[in-house]
């Protein structure tokens, strides 16, 4: 079945340092891929997507490249915020089936001054 | 912008109470679904709707049940609410049932269940 694995947190960071969070995944086929957030007391938001192979999907500085290669869509910023903080959760909806989005756990993300 | 509205931001119940979590999009969406969402487990599907009184189970059906009996509206039954029922509870929609369609989210309502 499908799966997402993303990098366990919390990622503690300065302000304008550069972030990485790395996500990888297993699906058949080809995937759409995602990158939601959740700021504190919200629900989640859709940051950005890549829907085949190589695409950049980006938003807010966010960027993040779909990487058949290495079942890959790490989410990268060259210059955090505090605003940034929130939980990061990588996403994809696989062929077959309903299309049915399979989560990953979220990675925490804090931003100090 | 679509709105995704959950009803209550926060609710406290007693054990074996029914409970309705009640979840309202605005965008003629078709899917609508229903997580909950723990610390250190992520998003857990309970339910997801394809249409109207089309419903599916997901990962985590037990002690629930749902009700979509008009488009914009699903709801969530907690038919006798016990103590590890308590947790946030997300409701997101989807405009189609396509691979590349995001899910909206609502701002998620935290049970309590006493």
């Amino acid at each position: 079945g499908n799966s997402v694995t993303q990098m366990e947190g919390p990622v503690t960071l300065s302000e304008e340092a550069f972030l990485t969070i790395n996500c990888t995944y297993t699906a058949t086929g080809y995937p759409s891929l995602f990158w939601y957030v959740q700021y504190p007391g919200e629900g989640l938001q859709l940051l950005l997507k890549a829907t085949k192979a190589d695409d950049k999907g980006s938003n807010k500085g966010f960027e993040a490249t779909y990487r058949k290669e290495t079942t890959s869509f790490h989410l990268e910023k060259g210059s955090v915020q505090v605003s940034d903080s929130a939980v990061y959760f990588c996403a994809l909806s696989g062929p077959g089936g309903s299309y049915i989005p399979t989560f990953g756990r979220g990675t925490s993300l804090i931003v100090h001054p | 912008d679509v709105k995704v509205t959950q009803s209550s931001r926060y609710l406290v119940k007693r054990t074996g109470e029914k409970v309705f979590l009640e979840c309202v999009q605005d965008m003629d969406h078709e899917n609508m679904f229903w997580y909950r969402q723990d610390p250190g487990l992520g998003l857990r599907l309970i339910y997801f709707s394809y249409d109207v009184k089309m419903k599916e189970k997901g990962d985590i059906p037990e002690g629930y049940s749902v009700s979509r009996e008009k488009k914009e509206r699903f709801s969530l039954i907690l038919e006798s609410a016990s103590t590890n029922q308590t947790s946030m509870y997300l409701c997101a929609s989807r405009r189609e049932t396509r691979q590349y369609s995001p899910l909206h989210f609502g701002n998620g309502t935290r049970l309590t269940v006493t």
